[in-house]
């Protein structure tokens, strides 16, 4: 069974530009999530999809960030216009549903010069 | 508001040598708790979980971890270490809404 797909594993951008990252969720996973991980901490969660729709995005800054989740199937999350401040590691996970075991993707490691 | 400390941040052992990492956590109710590793470069993998019922929980890779809500605490031990050990070591709380609060995780270093 193939596992969370990311892309791309790495990006570098010069601040003020726009990025994009994709995420694949395992197939029949129900709810997916995005967490953005600094370096030497643990994730934090940034927004939480059930199917389509975005149950919990408290955390996310709605200024400069954006996602989405079309058909309930793959997602993309944006930041517009990046910060110095943006660079980490951005992780995707999925779950079968909602109380279940979170499965990750290897991450998309953000450099922004 | 649910927290976890993991106080040590690089863990040191040789080959062959058991191992315990530290984690307490702060949550009002009973929590779920989790242990995540992550190698360099990958996501994270769940260990191991404890929802309720038995408090010696056992994983993957011939981890076991322990809830003692006295202590609020869920250690995580492994009798003999092995290089391919040699990760970072997530613990995490979440509360009904099943989202984990991470700690800021333990490095494992394993000697030769």
């Amino acid at each position: 069974e193939a596992g969370v797909v990311q892309s791309p594993r790495y990006k570098i951008i010069e601040k003020k530009q726009p990025v994009a990252f994709w995420c694949n969720p395992i197939s029949g996973h129900n709810t997916l999530y995005w967490y953005l991980q600094n370096l030497g901490q643990g994730p934090e969660l940034l927004i939480r999809y059930e199917n389509e729709e975005a149950v919990d995005d408290s955390q996310l800054p709605k200024d400069r960030f954006s996602a989405e989740r079309l058909k309930g199937v793959d997602s993309t999350l944006k930041i517009q216009p990046a910060e110095l401040g943006d660079s980490a590691v951005y992780l995707c996970a999925s779950s079968p549903g909602a109380q279940e075991t979170q499965y990750f993707g290897p991450g998309t490691r953000l450099l922004v010069l | 508001a649910q927290s976890v400390t993991q106080p040590d941040i690089h863990i040191t052992v040789s080959e062959g040598a058991s191992l315990e990492l530290r984690c307490n956590y702060s949550y009002g109710a009973t929590p779920y708790l989790f242990w995540y590793v992550q190698s360099p470069g990958q996501g994270l993998q769940l260990l191991l979980k404890y929802f309720s019922g038995d408090t010696l929980v056992q994983g993957i890779k011939g981890f076991e971890a322990e809830f003692k809500r006295s202590q609020s605490s869920f250690n995580l031990r492994k009798p003999s270490v092995h290089w391919s050990d040699a990760a970072e070591y997530f613990c995490a709380v979440a509360g009904g809404s099943y989202i984990p609060t991470f700690g800021r995780g333990t490095s494992l270093i394993v000697h030769p």
